[in-house]
């Protein structure tokens, strides 16, 4: 079993639809991630979020809000999503101390589908 | 930029085989290298990482990697495979900065 607890496991929403996804960690890490996975594809990042700052976006259309309440939880809010988002949402966290900050542990992914 | 190049995208071999699985990147700073696994509807786990120190790594369940930073390469072997290998394998790179980069990752497929 992983550490880093995602949920929902599955997700079907509508364009119109508001929904968020979340995260959990409680190993005392403050680097946290948002990934995209499609089919047969590898993980992509989305954002990183270091002692519950963003410090990376990478390019990641507006309709994909993340928010960090606290070093433990991790959330991806979705707003107006289109079908070609239908991915699984992997989260994953880490030390978060420059170099030791690797490496990074993954949650099971919010399977995402998009109608 | 950094990229992650993994040389084959399907593998498909016998129990007890020997596998080796390569992996090149290219990246101008110091790098961190890894190796995850996917088993079929499981979530990404840790196979062995490099930071620095001996080239040669051992990571769990008899897998090694070798780094060979003259290649830029970061090979996986496993010197005899069981049917419980059939996975996903990402080769993955990391730097100070906390982004992680894979490769297009592997399917193994070990028959019985």
């Amino acid at each position: 079993d992983t550490e880093v607890t995602q949920t929902p496991k599955h997700l079907v929403m509508g364009m119109t639809n508001k929904k968020s996804l979340k995260c959990e960690q409680h190993m005392g890490h403050r680097a946290m991630y948002w990934y995209k996975q499609k089919a047969k594809k590898p993980p992509e990042l989305m954002f990183v979020y270091s002692y519950e700052k963003l410090s990376i976006n990478e390019s990641v259309p507006s309709r994909f809000s993340p928010e960090c309440p606290n070093s433990s939880l991790l959330n991806l809010h979705l707003h107006a999503l289109q079908p070609e988002d239908s991915a699984l949402y992997l989260c994953a966290s880490s030390h978060g101390d420059g170099q030791k900050d690797q490496p990074q542990h993954f949650g099971d992914g919010t399977r995402l589908s998009i109608l | 930029a950094q990229s992650v190049s993994q040389h084959n995208h399907h593998v498909i071999l016998s129990e007890a085989a020997s596998l080796e699985l390569g992996c090149n990147y290219s990246y101008g700073g110091t790098v961190n290298l890894f190796w995850y696994v996917q088993y079929p509807g499981q979530h990404l786990q840790l196979l062995l990482k490099y930071f620095s120190g001996d080239p040669l790594v051992k990571g769990i369940k008899g897998f090694e990697a070798e780094f060979i930073k003259s290649k830029f390469s970061f090979n996986l072997r496993k010197p005899s495979v069981q049917w419980s290998d059939t996975a996903e394998y990402f080769c993955a790179v990391g730097n100070s900065w906390g982004k992680l980069q894979f490769g297009a990752g592997t399917q193994v497929v070990v028959t019985p």
